[in-house]
């Protein structure tokens, strides 16, 4: 089974700072989703990547399928982006394993 | 939008009630999914369905089982629900680009 780690596990921020969240598989896989979950909320799907970037507005998400890594970045960050980040992978016809999420708060 | 929907957001009920959590999605989705999301534990998954009437186990089975009757529902049954499964409930549906998942239910077993 594969194992995702995530990391930092808690990060604070002042608005405007650059973020990066980092996630770690240690199988191949097929997809990796970057999901978000404000508090009290359900999670909302951000990006699926297999190979490369993606960007949308001010989040950006690399994979490095070689070394098993994704990034997370947020540019001009923002009180409204405070969220858990939860990296999940998707290996063939196995359901997703999710990372334990990493704990976003932006302060103004 | 696709819309996954769960009945309630909040739930308490009492330790050996039997509780149903309701799902329904709107996108003739095959794929529907359970999951637990508790503190320092992540999403675990509970249940999963492929198809109509069919169900696969996922990680922590245990003290749940599932219906899928039609296929844009996916009900998720405690049959004597205890205090350890007091936690949040997230279902979820799966198609090519991606996943999508409902609000949560917060199930409180007291």
């Amino acid at each position: 089974k594969n194992e995702v780690e995530q990391s930092p596990q808690n990060l604070t921020a002042q608005e405007g700072e650059f973020i990066t969240i980092n996630c770690s598989y240690s199988v191949g896989i097929s997809a990796l989703h970057w999901l978000q979950q404000h508090p009290g909320g359900g999670i909302v799907s951000l990006f699926m990547l297999s190979s490369g970037k993606k960007k949308h507005g001010r989040l950006i998400a690399t994979i490095n399928i070689q070394e098993k890594h994704s990034s997370l970045h947020i540019t001009a960050s923002h009180p409204r982006d405070s969220a858990v980040y939860i990296c999940a992978v998707k290996s063939g016809n196995t359901p997703l394993v999710f990372g334990k999420g990493t704990r976003l708060s932006v302060i103004a | 939008d696709v819309k996954v929907t769960q009945s309630s957001r909040y739930l308490v009920k009492r330790t050996g009630e039997k509780v149903f959590l309701e799902c329904v999605q709107d996108m003739d989705h095959e794929n529907m999914f359970w999951y637990r999301q508790d503190p320092g534990l992540g999403l675990r998954l509970i249940y999963f369905s492929y198809d109509v009437k069919m169900k696969e186990k996922g990680d922590i089975p245990e003290g749940y089982s599932v219906s899928r009757e039609k296929k844009e529902r996916f009900s998720l049954i405690l049959e004597s629900a205890s205090t350890n499964q007091t936690s949040m409930y997230l279902c979820a549906s799966r198609a090519i680009y991606g996943y999508t998942f409902g609000s949560g239910t917060r199930l409180t077993v007291v």
